[in-house]
């Protein structure tokens, strides 16, 4: 069954620096999106991305972070200056007729 | 506003017994409910969708607008059903889909 992947599995990063976290959807998939979920709450959406652009992004999405598809494979999630309560758990997902989520990377800003 | 609630945050039945996992939703429109769930270290996984109307490793869930309500059931409870349990709303039925998500309920399945 075809996956969504996620790279790294596990980020630490000091707060001010830039982090990217990596997804590959699956192939056939046309929207993708990443979610975070901060320790003991719920899942949140970030960004929906869709023909190469982003098509509805929610609140916590500020200038911070930036998202890209560069070679039509790849799905990454930049965040420019972290902040300690940037970490979370971020998740990718892909849809096409259903969603797909990646495993996570687990985001700890110090 | 779309929201999605889970009032229990943890729930444990035995072995055996019936499990219902609830869910209410706030949405004006028509929205499409999902049932995810997340086995410990794992990823999030579609256990149900409304609009399928089928039954995933002994689960059902029925929505009822009147009720704005998604609850998950299983009749007899089985140790491997401890997961997280995420009850999800899109307000599309196609498209972009943004999934809007409860708190989670923890569900132990004791021996």
């Amino acid at each position: 069954e075809p996956e969504v992947t996620q790279t790294p599995s596990h980020q630490v990063t000091q707060m001010g620096q830039e982090v990217i976290l990596r997804c590959v959807p699956i192939s056939n998939h046309l929207y993708f999106y990443w979610y975070r979920q901060i320790l003991g709450q719920k899942v949140e959406f970030l960004v929906s991305f869709y023909n190469n652009e982003i098509s509805e992004k929610s609140e916590i999405f500020d200038d911070q972070f930036s998202v890209e598809r560069p070679d039509g494979s790849n799905f990454t999630l930049k965040i420019r200056s972290t902040k300690l309560e940037d970490s979370a758990m971020y998740f990718c997902a892909s849809n096409w007729y259903g969603y797909t989520f990646g495993s996570g990377t687990r985001l700890t800003v110090v | 506003a779309q929201r999605v609630t889970q009032p229990e945050k943890l729930l444990s039945v035995f072995k055996g017994a019936p499990v219902e996992l609830k869910c209410n939703y706030s949405y004006s429109g028509s929205p499409e409910l999902f049932w995810y769930v997340q086995y410990s270290r794992q990823r999030l996984q579609l256990l149900l969708r409304h609009i399928s109307r089928e039954s995933i490793k002994g689960f059902t869930a029925d929505l009822n607008k009147g009720e704005t309500s998604f609850h998950l059931k299983k009749p007899f409870a089985q140790e491997e059903d401890s997961a997280m349990y995420y009850c999800a709303l899109s307000g599309e039925i196609q498209g972009a889909q943004k999934l809007v998500f409860g708190q989670g309920t923890r569900l132990t399945i004791n021996p």
